[in-house]
Parts: C-alpha cells; sequence; structure tokens
C-alpha cells in the first residue's frame, strides 16, 4: 500500500488566491482527518469524515476554509481567499476503525506570500 | 478527551532504552492511550496503543499503571533515527477528534 498520498508536496501562492490541496486515504479506510501544523500552534486538527460525510469542522479556522469528501479515496481542503497566516504544513490522516492508529501523508507545505 | 502531560525533552544515549513518561490522571474508563512520533519535516507516525494491559510491538512497548493515570512508552534501544517528537494522547475509540498537545521532543546521543 502507498499510504496517504498527499498532494502538492509544496504550494507557494500569492496572498487572495485559491490553494486546493489533495488526499487520497489508504484505500478501505473509512475515517479521514485534515491537520494543519504550525510552530505557534502545533498540530491542530481542522475537520474529520466517517464514510464521506463531514463529522466536525469545528476546527474549520474560518468560512474561507472548506473541505469535501467526495468519495472515499479523495477529499480536498480549499482555502479562498489564502492569506499569508494560513501559511503551514497540512497534514491528511486515515484510519479503518475507530481505535486503530491513523495513517498520516506526508503532508502539504503551504507558503502564502 | 483527557488531557496529557508529557515533559517537553529528554535526552537518550545511543543503544540504551528510552523511557518516556506521560500522565494522564482524569482519563476515563474508555479511554485508549496512544502514541505517535513525528520525526522532523515528516508527518506523524503511529506507534502503539493500549487500554489497560501492557502492549509491545516492533517498534516499542508501552507499560500502563494499574490506576491508568499514566504510562510509559519505552524504545528499548534506541538509535539515533529515533530522534522525534513524541506525542502521548488519550481518547474514546468511538471518538474520532484525536488532538495532540506539545510532546516530548527526545534526543539520541551517539
Amino acid at each position: 500500500d502507498a499510504g496517504v498520498i498527499q498532494s502538492p508536496r509544496h504550494e507557494v501562492t500569492e496572498m487572495g488566491q485559491e490553494v486546493t490541496l489533495r488526499c487520497k486515504p489508504i484505500s478501505g479506510h473509512n475515517s479521514l482527518f485534515w491537520y494543519r501544523q504550525t510552530m505557534m500552534r502545533g498540530l491542530e486538527l481542522l475537520i474529520y469524515f466517517n464514510n464521506n460525510v463531514p463529522i466536525d469542522d469545528s476546527g474549520m479556522p474560518e468560512d474561507r476554509f472548506s473541505a469535501k469528501m467526495p468519495n472515499a479515496s479523495f477529499s480536498t481542503l480549499k482555502i479562498q481567499p489564502s492569506e499569508p497566516r494560513d501559511s503551514a504544513v497540512y497534514f491528511c490522516a486515515s484510519t479503518q476503525r475507530g481505535f486503530d492508529g491513523y495513517t498520516f501523508g506526508s503532508g502539504t507545505r503551504l507558503t502564502v506570500v | 478527551d483527557a488531557k496529557t502531560t508529557q515533559p517537553p525533552s529528554m535526552d537518550c544515549a545511543e543503544g540504551r532504552a528510552a523511557n518516556l513518561p506521560c500522565n494522564h490522571s482524569t482519563i476515563s474508563g474508555n479511554e485508549y492511550v496512544y502514541w505517535y512520533r513525528q520525526i522532523h519535516s515528516q508527518g506523524p507516525q503511529y506507534i502503539i496503543h493500549g487500554l489497560k494491559n501492557n502492549e509491545t510491538n516492533e517498534m516499542a512497548s508501552l507499560i500502563i499503571t494499574e490506576d491508568r493515570k499514566s504510562s510509559t512508552l519505552i524504545l528499548p534501544h534506541a538509535t539515533l533515527r529515533d530522534t522525534a517528537v513524541y506525542y502521548c494522547i488519550v481518547r474514546a475509540s468511538n471518538n474520532n477528534d484525536m488532538r495532540f498537545g506539545a510532546g516530548t521532543r527526545l534526543t539520541v546521543k551517539p
């Protein structure tokens, strides 16, 4: 298994532009999570899905952030418009069962200038 | 989820056992103890988890006290590649809201 696959690995964009981060979970995993990591705030849970349905988006910073999971093998995290304070590493993770450990992707390093 | 307390940093000599403590004095009966680590510039990596019994896998051992208020992650023979931030997290199996604290930065020295 290739693990959780995130793209792109690095993204540099100008303030005000739309950014879309992509994630492919491990096949057969039915829960997917988006995290953000910064030096100041550490690892923060943004949103998670069970069986493609968003369960808790209370960690999404504001309306500029949105996440979708149109099917079991793909999810997107979109920021529109992007701001410099959105610069961070964004991780996607998936798991099969509630008590299993999560498998994380390699992350997308986003820089908004 | 119950909160955890970990020392901010620890050192360990290469080849020796690394014992990383975690306090979770408010843990509930249905909450598991999970350990993850994050090596620089990589995503967090799942290590091990347990409910009340001690657990061992190819990466580490997890020792949970009888009252479940604390636990210790043991890396039996630490290598330089084990240098990472180690996170202890408690959560219920039916709660996918897993939140990371600051963790312990373990430095394995030659």
